[in-house]
Formats: structure tokens, sequence, C-alpha cells
């Protein structure tokens, strides 16, 4: 059975930092891209970023808000992707989801979710 | 870039069918069959119930089901139950290699 777990948000400054983390288990976590999505209180859905295989080179794309502020890094070795948040605004105030992509682009899996605030 | 564009709110009996849009542009949903879309519930994580604009992932029921013209994407559901009220997203691949969503529907039986 495929499970991501979130982990990592939590209550934090605007222009502070913080890093989310994501353990997969029940797939092989090194063949599949593995992004982010975030959803604000009460907003839609909105993908963040994105990264693919190893063997992709480990590529990344991001949504231009958080280019530059965010990373999107994977541990094949520890089956965890991680999102690294930086130089954190009130608009990154989100409930944020680990998700696999799959073979068409389409999100099949995806975390519980895990509550970031951006507040002083 | 904006979100593809999906109606507010969407209602309908129970037993009715009624059909959800999402409209982009010729570098997302036009541009290839990445569409995919998602049923939220309050409270809860998505779920992927249509991908690659038709297919329907295993144990998915039947009575959804998706199409493209163009630039416009549709998730029709047939047989309306209770439990199909939740919010609805549409989602494509674009052009440029990253992703976007719908503005979501709400769904009300």
């Amino acid at each position: 059975e495929v499970q991501l777990v979130d982990s990592g948000g939590g209550l934090v400054e605007p222009g502070g930092s913080l890093r989310l983390s994501c353990a997969a288990s029940g797939f092989t976590f090194s063949n599949a891209w593995m992004g982010w999505v975030r959803q604000a209180p009460g907003k839609g859905l909105e993908w963040v970023g994105r990264v693919k295989r190893e063997i992709d080179g480990a590529t990344t794309d991001y949504i231009t808000p958080v280019k530059g502020r965010f990373t999107v890094s994977r541990d094949d070795s520890k089956n965890t992707l991680y999102l690294q948040m930086s130089s954190l605004k009130s608009e990154d105030t989100a409930v944020y989801f680990c998700v696999k992509v799959g073979s068409y682009a389409e999100f099949d899996f995806w975390g519980q979710g895990t509550v970031v605030t951006v507040s002083s | 870039q904006s979100a593809l564009t999906q109606p507010a709110s969407v209602s309908g009996s129970p037993g009715q069918s009624i059909t959800l849009s999402c409209t982009g542009t010729s570098t997302d949903i036009g541009a290839h069959n990445y569409v995919s879309w998602y049923q939220q519930h309050p409270g809860k994580a998505p779920k992927v119930i249509i991908y690659d604009v038709s297919n329907r992932p295993s144990g998915v029921s039947n009575r959804f089901s998706g199409s493209k013209s163009g630039n416009t994407a549709s998730l029709t559901i047939s047989g309306l139950q209770a439990d199909d009220e939740a919010d609805y997203y549409c989602s494509s691949y674009t052009s440029t290699t990253t992703y976007i969503f719908g503005s979501g529907t709400k769904v009300t039986v």
C-alpha cells in the first residue's frame, strides 16, 4: 500500500524558514517523480514544485511565486522528499501536501498534509 | 500563470447527471492529454478520479467520466449520489513542464 506521510509544518514568522518532509513507502521511491501541492485556507489547490528522478537529473520546477525561495529535494536512500522553504511570507500560509506524480502527469497519491502558518 | 477556469458551483438532484467544465489555453489543456480530475471532501486530501483526460484509476466508480475538446476538459458525474458532494479540481501539465490546477467547483447534491 502506497503511503506518504507529511511532517514538519508549524508556525513561523515572516522571513523565516521551515523544512517539510514526506516519508514514502509502498512503492519504488527512486522511480517516481515527486512534488508538493498547497492549499491556502478556504482556497483551491496550487501546485508548488516537483523533482524528477535521479536518473532524470533530479530536475526541479516551481511555480513562479516560490522560485528562489523554495527548494524541492529528495533522498532516495531514505525514501524521503523535502521542501525547504525560506523568506516565508504570509501568503505561503497553507496546508502542504506531498504528492507522487504518475505516468500521465497526474498526482496519483497524496500525503495527509501538514499545516504551515506564517504569522508574527 | 492563472488557474484553469472552472464554474464555482454546480448542483444536481440524486440520480441526475452533471457536467463540470475546465477551460485552459493552448499551452496547457490544449497542448496534450495530461489532464486529470480530483475529488476533495472537506478536511481530506484530494483523490484522483480521472487521468489522461478520460481514464479512471482502479476503484473509481464508472459514474465518473472525462473528455476534452480543444482547450476545455469536462468531467461528467452520472447517477449523482450524496457522497459525490465535494469540491472538484481539474489539473493539466503545461508546455513549460509545470502543472496547473483549476479554480475548483463545489458540487452540491
